[in-house]
């Protein structure tokens, strides 16, 4: 069974802290994603990477970072935490080209910033 | 700018109804609308439709796309209460980017 795998189920930060959250992905996929899902907004990309070493920004990338060492793992950095970086954080993985099952999304993480 | 808009943004029917969920788009270099369906954690896939006009189905589910007029329907026969989730529309271009609705939340009563 394909898997994407996020470390953490459930994570509380403080305020200014470096947060790092980890993404793993068995399923060999080029292209990696992070979202993070707010209540009446939707999922919202933060950044993606089609290949190791390759980011790109999405569409709220600000006070955030990623790192693409490995094909397989995929990290969100939160440079300095703030109360407004509250929310879930969801990572996918698909495959470059014609996919007829579309995106693999891990189980979230729910990070709460104090 | 690119969009997606969902609707109705909620919805509460009761067992046996049979629901639409509509998705329309304005988007560039389209290439593929994808439904997912979120309980209570992540997103599970439903539907990639490419093509218009082509209808989809898994059970009581089914889904068209229609490239002219722009949108794409999901429909829900017999509803049971566990089809009560958040429905999510997304869409993906030439850079497999996928970006989101913000989603119908149906609720089925019994």
């Amino acid at each position: 069974d394909v898997k994407v795998t996020q470390s953490s189920r459930y994570l509380v930060k403080r305020t200014g802290e470096k947060v790092f959250l980890e993404c793993v992905q068995d399923m060999d996929h080029e292209n990696m994603f992070w979202y993070r899902q707010d209540p009446g907004l939707g999922l919202r990309l933060i950044y993606f990477s089609y290949d190791v070493k390759m980011k790109e920004k999405g569409d709220i990338p600000e006070g955030y970072s990623v790192s693409r060492e490995k094909k397989e793992r995929f990290s969100l950095i939160l440079e300095s935490a703030s109360t407004n970086q509250t929310s879930m954080y969801l990572c996918a993985s698909s495959r470059t080209g014609n996919n007829d099952y579309g995106y693999t999304f891990g189980s979230g993480t729910r990070l709460t910033i104090v | 700018e690119d969009k997606v808009v969902q609707s109705p943004l909620s919805l509460v029917v009761h067992e046996g109804d049979t629901v639409t969920l509509n998705c329309s788009y304005e988007v560039t270099n389209f290439r593929s609308l994808l439904w997912y369906k979120q309980e209570k954690k992540a997103p599970t896939f439903l539907f990639m439709l490419t093509s218009s006009g082509i209808e989809k189905k898994s059970g009581r589910l089914s889904s068209i796309l229609d490239k002219k007029e722009l949108f794409s329907i999901l429909n829900i026969t017999a509803t049971q209460t566990g089809d009560s989730a958040i429905y999510l529309c997304a869409w993906t271009g030439a850079n497999s980017k996928l970006t989101f609705g913000k989603g119908i939340t149906l609720s089925v009563r019994p």
